[in-house]
């Protein structure tokens, strides 16, 4: 079955206290991203990475680190976290090509931030 | 920049009822528009999408027309059901471009 995983599903921690996101796909999807979702806001994007070693910041990326070794796997790293990144967090995945912009989005990350 | 405005919620309808969200956008050039459904608990899932003007996509009994003219991607069904009550999101992205820029959502509750 076609997915992507978020782990963990659910997150409380404390201001300072680094933390990471895990998002992995099985699709073999070159373009990975990452989205915060606030209220009224609707979604609005991290980080994204073309590829393996490439990536770069979307609208909103401070605070925040990716990386991508893997295709499969792309990371979401909170080096010193805040209360106001207290949000509900979505990782993404699409091929490049004909279908591109068909995204794929995991089942989300609620993270709270005390 | 790119952006988009829907429709504020929340809506709340009965069954069989007749849903509209309107949806405009702002965009440089001839933008893909794309309604995204996420049920409770879940993640986004693409609903439709048009990737030029005078489009119509469909699908799940929900239809969407692109109109260049008024730069509207407005949802619509003609009935619906319980199972529609979900948070609805309009996005849209450049062509040369794979982020998705997205509405503030719509929250729509149908009740039996």
């Amino acid at each position: 079955e076609a997915q992507v995983t978020q782990n963990p599903r659910y997150l409380i921690t404390v201001t300072g206290k680094k933390l990471t996101v895990t998002c992995s796909q099985n699709m073999n999807h070159e373009y990975m991203s990452w989205y915060r979702q606030d209220p009224g806001l609707g979604l609005r994007q991290i980080y994204y990475s073309m590829n393996v070693e490439v990536t770069d910041k979307g609208d909103v990326p401070e605070g925040y680190k990716v990386s991508r070794k893997e295709k499969r796997n792309f990371p979401l790293i909170l080096e010193s976290p805040s209360p106001n990144q207290t949000s509900l967090y979505f990782c993404a995945s699409s091929s490049i090509g004909p279908a591109k912009n068909i995204q794929y989005f995991g089942a989300g990350t609620r993270l709270s931030v005390l | 920049g790119d952006s988009v405005t829907q429709m504020e919620g929340p809506v709340t309808l009965s069954e069989e009822a007749f849903l509209t969200i309107n949806c405009t956008y702002t965009a440089t050039g001839y933008p893909s528009l794309f309604w995204y459904v996420q049920y409770p608990g879940e993640g986004l899932q693409l609903l439709l999408k048009a990737t030029k003007a005078d489009d119509k996509g469909s699908n799940k009994g929900f239809e969407a027309t692109y109109r260049k003219e008024t730069t509207s991607f407005h949802l619509e069904k003609g009935s619906v059901q319980v199972s529609d009550s979900a948070v609805y999101f309009c996005a849209l992205s450049d062509p040369g471009d794979y982020k998705l820029s997205f509405g503030a959502g719509t929250t729509v509750t149908v009740r039996a």
